[in-house]
């Protein structure tokens, strides 16, 4: 098991542009959830599926972003228009079950210019 | 709304010193408290996993607390070494709200120096 992995590790783009991330979560874990950090915050929730349904979403997770979990595999984040504010490390994890102790990727850093 | 405060936010010590890192939490609701260190480029590591109060963790020379009813965590590394540096985030999970997103704290950072 080579645990959650997270491409790309970095993604420069211009405003306005869309852009795709995409989570490899541990194999058998049912659950996936997505968290942004931006300078000088913690880690916050952006939403979380239980196999390939999206159960919650953050206020955060304005109509610009997306996020998928086809056959409750790997999972998907688009953020659509992107916007200097949208510049942050984005996270995501995966656990068995729910409030199981969960394992994170290594992020995405999106640089939004 | 539901916030964990950690102090302090960085720390610089020398290879040899111990240390120690709080954390704040609501108390109503508790489910979890979660330690993780973040080193600079890598996946967060997951450190401990504490439910019960009074409970203790240990693992090499870092271990953890957790008082649930004053709301209160401790993290403490023995013998700090250069390895030790990163940042060290702890998270809160409630029954309230969504079933096991993590509310995290904003870190301790610490540096060891040689």
């Amino acid at each position: 098991d080579t645990g959650v992995s997270q491409d790309p590790r970095h993604k420069i783009t211009k405003r306005g542009q869309n852009v795709t991330f995409r989570c490899d979560p541990i194999s058998e874990h049912n659950r996936l959830y997505w968290y942004r950090q931006t300078l000088g915050q913690g880690p916050e929730f952006l939403t979380y599926f239980q196999n390939e349904a999206q159960l919650e979403k953050s206020r955060l997770l304005s109509d610009r972003f997306s996020a998928e979990r086809p056959k409750g595999s790997f999972s998907t984040l688009e953020i659509q228009r992107t916007e200097q504010g949208d510049s942050a490390m984005y996270l995501c994890a995966s656990s068995l079950a729910p409030w199981d102790t969960q394992y994170f990727g290594p992020g995405t850093r999106l640089t939004v210019l | 709304i539901l916030n964990v405060e950690q102090s302090p936010q960085s720390l610089h010590v020398q290879e040899g010193d111990s240390t120690n890192f709080t954390c704040s939490f609501p108390s109503s609701n508790f489910y979890a408290l979660h330690w993780y260190r973040w080193e600079t480029a890598k996946s967060p590591e997951a450190l401990f996993v504490m439910t019960l109060n009074g409970d203790e963790k240990k693992k090499g020379r870092i271990s953890a607390t957790l008082n649930t009813k004053e709301g209160y965590s401790y993290l403490y590394i023995k013998g700090s070494q250069p390895e030790d540096s990163a940042t060290y985030l702890c998270a809160f999970s409630s029954f309230e709200g969504s079933q096991g997103n993590l509310i995290f704290g904003k870190g301790t950072k610490l540096s060891v120096k040689p």
